[in-house]
């Protein structure tokens, strides 16, 4: 089992959609959760970041963490085709602890919003 | 701010030759700065670790002697990509951690090299 595990998609939407994308992780000592999003031949960019349970909003992204279920969400109301990427989650353990600095990533999703 | 540079964005290069891809945070110190690589339509693959002043640190599989890292200063880091044949042709991205930025964990990646060895 992968430790993280996210949708692969490929995903469409029209313009204007509520777009959902989800990450499942297995380890519980994961406590730093991004969001990247990657255009096609770029390097990835982040969007946004959490390390508590709960919503974090920012503009049309709202972040979505619940520990207990190890599920994680990127929400983004009022998709535009500038939109159309691939999202990429995230998550590390604490710094402090041994293997701290390394992100661990799920596989992405390529995410389409169509006019 | 947060920003991460590559040079070069991309490179052919005859199967054999050895390539150098640079990597400089543009804004802000980092201690740490880390080496991926990516197939087309996967997901960030880690090569290795790499810290200010010492050895590089590499992931299972990656060969250290083919893949040369050096960070010699907070703000430059240099992957060298020995001998190269043409299945090292990939996109490598390199990414800084700011350790001066809350969340400390938080990596800002570079816009990627793309290597094409013939």
């Amino acid at each position: 089992q992968k430790e993280v595990e996210q949708d692969p998609g490929p995903l469409s939407v029209p313009e204007g959609a509520i777009v959902s994308l989800n990450c499942t992780y297995s380890n519980s000592a994961f406590q730093y959760f991004m969001w990247y999003r990657q255009y096609s031949r770029k390097g990835p960019e982040l969007l946004m970041y959490t390390y508590s349970s709960g919503n974090k909003e920012d503009g049309r992204f709202t972040a979505q963490v619940d520990k207990s279920s190890k599920y994680i969400s990127l929400f983004i109301r009022d998709s535009q085709p500038s939109d159309s990427a691939t999202y990429l989650c995230a998550m590390n353990r604490e710094v402090l602890t041994g293997g701290g600095n390394k992100l661990t990533f799920g596989t992405g999703t390529q995410l389409k919003v169509e006019l | 701010g947060a920003v991460v540079s590559q040079h070069p964005s991309r490179v052919i290069c005859k199967s054999g030759t050895s390539v150098k891809i640079e990597c400089r945070s543009l804004d802000f110190q980092a201690t740490t700065m880390f080496w991926y690589r990516q197939f087309p339509k996967k997901s960030l693959m880690l090569m290795a670790t790499s810290n200010e002043g010492s050895k590089a640190t590499y992931e299972q599989g990656v060969e250290k002697d083919k893949f040369l890292i050096n960070h010699a200063s907070l703000t430059l880091s240099t992957l060298t990509v020995t001998s190269a044949h043409p299945e090292d042709s990939s996109f490598y991205i390199c990414s800084a951690r700011d350790s001066g930025r809350v969340p400390r964990e938080t990596q800002y990646f570079g816009p990627g090299t793309r290597l094409l060895v013939l």
